[in-house]
């Protein structure tokens, strides 16, 4: 089936600098592709979504400088945290549409933890 | 925008136990999702319902949509200690935007 591939799982990085977490869409093309942040205990909430081709429309709240997102093909979407500083660290997941039976499908997630 | 209310947030049962969890919409739901996830996992597809009255069931999970599609359940028969973790509810907007409720943090007790 459709899988979306989110790369790194995990990493730990030093306040003020740059992460950068990858979206593939393997066996599909992805046009659009969905970022979520997920505070523990939390549900998910919708940071951003992304177009390939065009820019990334932001959820309202989301500062569009610090979390920089690029479609730059139609099976690669990437996240950017910039200057990261701890209350960045948290779990985000990107995820694809993919037909309205099934829905989305998700990538693993990413678990940022800035120190 | 849509805005969707789960409930319990937290629930724990003993195995063998049944449940039940809902998921009330602010608006009309035209695709209602229902997902799984453990902590600092993937989400897992679990089932869609569209239609009002629709029931769906895979192994021991049934949801179910009300007739005037704004409030949904899920319901556990027989829980089992796979079936812990968070029961998500989501619902499309514009844009094919996908959004959730809280969630449903569900424990299971041997």
């Amino acid at each position: 089936g459709a899988v979306v591939s989110q790369h790194p799982s995990r990493v730990i990085c030093k306040s003020g600098t740059s992460v950068k977490i990858e979206c593939r869409s393997l066996d599909f093309q992805a046009t659009t592709m969905f970022w979520y942040r997920q505070f523990p205990k939390q549900s998910l909430m919708l940071m951003a979504t992304s177009n390939e081709g065009s820019k990334a429309t932001y959820e309202q709240g989301v500062e569009k400088d610090k979390f920089l997102i690029n479609h730059a093909s139609l099976t690669l979407s990437t996240l950017t945290v910039t200057s990261a500083h701890p209350e960045d660290s948290s779990f985000y997941i990107c995820s694809a549409p993919l037909n309205f039976r099934v829905g989305y499908t998700f990538g693993s997630g990413t678990r940022l933890t800035v120190v | 925008s849509q805005e969707l209310e789960q409930s319990p947030q937290s629930l724990i049962v003993q195995e063998g136990k049944n449940l039940t969890i809902n998921c009330t919409s602010s608006k009309t739901l035209y695709g209602l999702y229902w997902y799984k996830q453990k902590y600092g996992e993937g989400l897992i597809f679990l089932m869609m319902l569209q239609k009002g009255g629709e029931e769906k069931s895979h192994e021991k999970i049934t949801a179910k949509l009300d007739e005037k599609k704004q409030q949904s359940s899920l319901h556990i028969t027989a829980s089992q200690p796979s079936h812990a973790g968070i029961y998500l509810c989501g619902a499309s907007q514009g844009a094919q935007k996908l959004v959730f409720g809280q969630g449903t943090r569900l424990t299971i007790n041997p």
